[in-house]
C-alpha cells in the first residue's frame, strides 16, 4: 500500500461541475502539498497545508490531521483546468524533509 | 527574480552511459530536491541537498549521485544507465520547509 493514495485516478467533468479529489495518507506529515502537473512536465505548486482549510480562486484545499485526509476542490470548473493533481505530503520536521506523492489524478474538464 | 531551470530539456542515452543534469534554483533557495518521474507515476525522492550537503535520500542506488554549488545549483548524476533510468526528472528548490519551486524537468530516454 502506497503511503500516499489519491482518489480517483481519472475525472472527467463538463465545464462548471464541483471537483473533488481526495488524498489519504498513512505517515506523520508536517505538510501537505496540492501541486497542479500539465502534460508538459512542469509542476506548479498549489497550496500547502497545515491544518484547517486554503482558498485561492476557484480552489478550495481542506485538510484533516486526525483522519490523515485532505480534499482538493474545484469550482465551477474549466477546461484550462485539465491537468494532473498530485497530493505530496512532507514528513520530518528537520533537515532530509522529503516530498512522497500519490500517483496523481488526471483530470479532464470538457467543454 | 529567475525560476527554476533545468538542463537539458530533453535526452536519449544508451544503456551502460552515464548522464548529467542540472538545475539552477529559484534565487535565494539554499535546498535542492531531486525526483524521478517515471511515465503515469508520481515523482519519487532522489535526494535532496542543502547548502552543499546531502541531506536525505530515497531507495535509489549509488549510481544515482549528485551535487549542489556554492551559488546553490546542483547536479543530478546517474552512472551506468538502466533502461529502467527512462523518466522525467525534476528538480525543485526550496527555502527549507517552504513551498517548493519546480523546474520543468528533463526527460531522459535510454535506449
Amino acid at each position: 500500500k502506497n503511503e500516499v493514495e489519491q482518489s480517483p485516478q481519472n475525472l472527467t467533468a463538463q465545464e462548471g461541475e464541483f471537483i473533488t479529489i481526495n488524498c489519504s495518507y498513512s505517515v506523520g506529515i508536517s505538510a501537505l502539498h496540492w501541486l497542479q502537473q500539465h502534460p508538459g512536465g512542469g509542476i506548479v505548486s498549489l497550496f500547502m497545508l497545515s491544518s484547517g482549510k486554503k482558498k485561492h480562486g476557484r480552489l478550495i484545499a481542506t485538510i484533516n490531521i486526525q483522519e490523515k485526509h485532505s480534499s482538493l476542490h474545484i469550482t465551477a470548473s474549466h477546461p484550462r483546468d485539465s491537468a494532473v493533481y498530485i497530493c505530496a505530503v512532507r514528513s520530518g520536521e528537520t533537515s532530509g524533509s522529503r516530498l512522497t506523492f500519490g500517483e496523481g489524478t488526471q483530470l479532464t474538464v470538457n467543454p | 527574480e529567475t525560476g527554476v531551470t533545468q538542463s537539458p530539456t530533453h535526452l536519449i542515452k544508451t544503456r551502460g552511459q552515464q548522464v548529467t543534469l542540472r538545475c539552477s534554483s529559484q534565487s535565494g533557495h539554499n535546498t535542492v530536491s531531486w525526483y524521478q518521474q517515471a511515465l503515469g507515476q508520481g515523482p519519487q525522492f532522489i535526494f535532496q541537498y542543502y547548502r552543499e550537503e546531502e541531506n536525505g535520500r530515497g531507495n535509489f542506488p549509488p549510481r544515482f549521485s549528485g551535487l549542489q554549488f556554492p551559488n546553490y545549483s546542483s547536479e543530478l548524476n546517474v552512472n551506468a544507465l538502466e533502461l529502467d533510468d527512462s523518466a522525467l526528472y525534476l528538480c525543485a528548490s526550496s527555502l527549507r520547509q517552504s513551498d517548493p519551486y519546480f523546474g520543468p524537468g528533463t526527460r531522459l530516454l535510454v535506449l
